[in-house]
């Protein structure tokens, strides 16, 4: 079974920009991944902020964008504000999306 | 507005069954794919299965393969995750979630399933 990816923590500082990766371990990450991203602050439930790599929801801030880039999904944070900190987590399709994989998830501190 | 409601979760012995159920309302439920993802205590997410709008196709992660059913009632508007043999590593918070076109869009608040003896 394929392994996800992703820098176990990040530090940022306030109105700085960051960028998050997500890896695949059976080669690089494409749009047939569908790679989604989402934010999940302490004792909530996850919220999806990106997904088909890209696309936004309606109650995505400006401020994150995501891309492929390298072989890998990238989640940037351009302007990170306090509230941002939170774990972010990645997710690919397998298997004609047979198959969803999270990837470990990335502590993101803005300090 | 999307609501995903979870229940069922508790404590079970090894071994045992446990049923989830998932109250859906704020959109057309028969019109979206259906998934329940779970996050261990401390530990990051993993999907566990999905289901199609008519519940013609479903697909499990290996771990819970044979063990696990996913179903739908959408008469009901209600999700369902049927839980046998259960073991130490099934301990998590179960969570619910929607989305069009197989999306993962909108989140339950998530039910905690405790296995222990």
């Amino acid at each position: 079974q394929a392994v996800v990816t992703q820098e176990p923590s990040l530090t940022v500082s306030p109105g700085g920009t960051v960028t998050l990766t997500c890896g695949s371990s059976t080669g690089a990450v494409t749009s047939s991944h569908y790679p989604y991203w989402f934010q999940q602050k302490p004792g909530q439930a996850p919220t999806t902020l990106i997904y088909d790599a890209s696309i936004k929801h309606s109650w995505t801030p400006a401020r994150f964008s995501g891309s492929l880039l390298g072989g890998k999904a990238a989640l940037t944070l351009s302007g990170a504000q306090t509230e941002d900190e939170a774990e972010y987590y990645c997710l690919l399709s397998y298997n004609s999306a047979r198959l969803r994989i999270f990837g470990g998830g990335t502590k993101l501190t803005v300090l | 507005e999307v609501q995903l409601v979870e229940s069922g979760g508790g404590l079970v012995q090894p071994g045992g069954s446990l049923r989830l159920s998932c109250a859906a309302s704020g959109f057309t439920f028969s019109n979206y794919w259906m998934t329940w993802v779970r996050q261990a205590p401390g530990k990051g997410l993993e999907w566990v299965a999905n289901i199609k709008q008519d519940g013609s196709e479903k697909y499990y992660v290996d771990s819970v393969e044979g063990r696990f059913t996913i179903s739908r009632d959408n008469a009901k508007n209600s999700l369902y995750l049927h839980m046998n043999s259960l073991r130490a590593e099934d301990t998590a918070v179960y969570y619910c979630v929607c989305g069009r076109f197989g999306r993962l869009d909108f989140w339950g608040q998530g039910t905690l399933v405790t296995v222990s003896s």
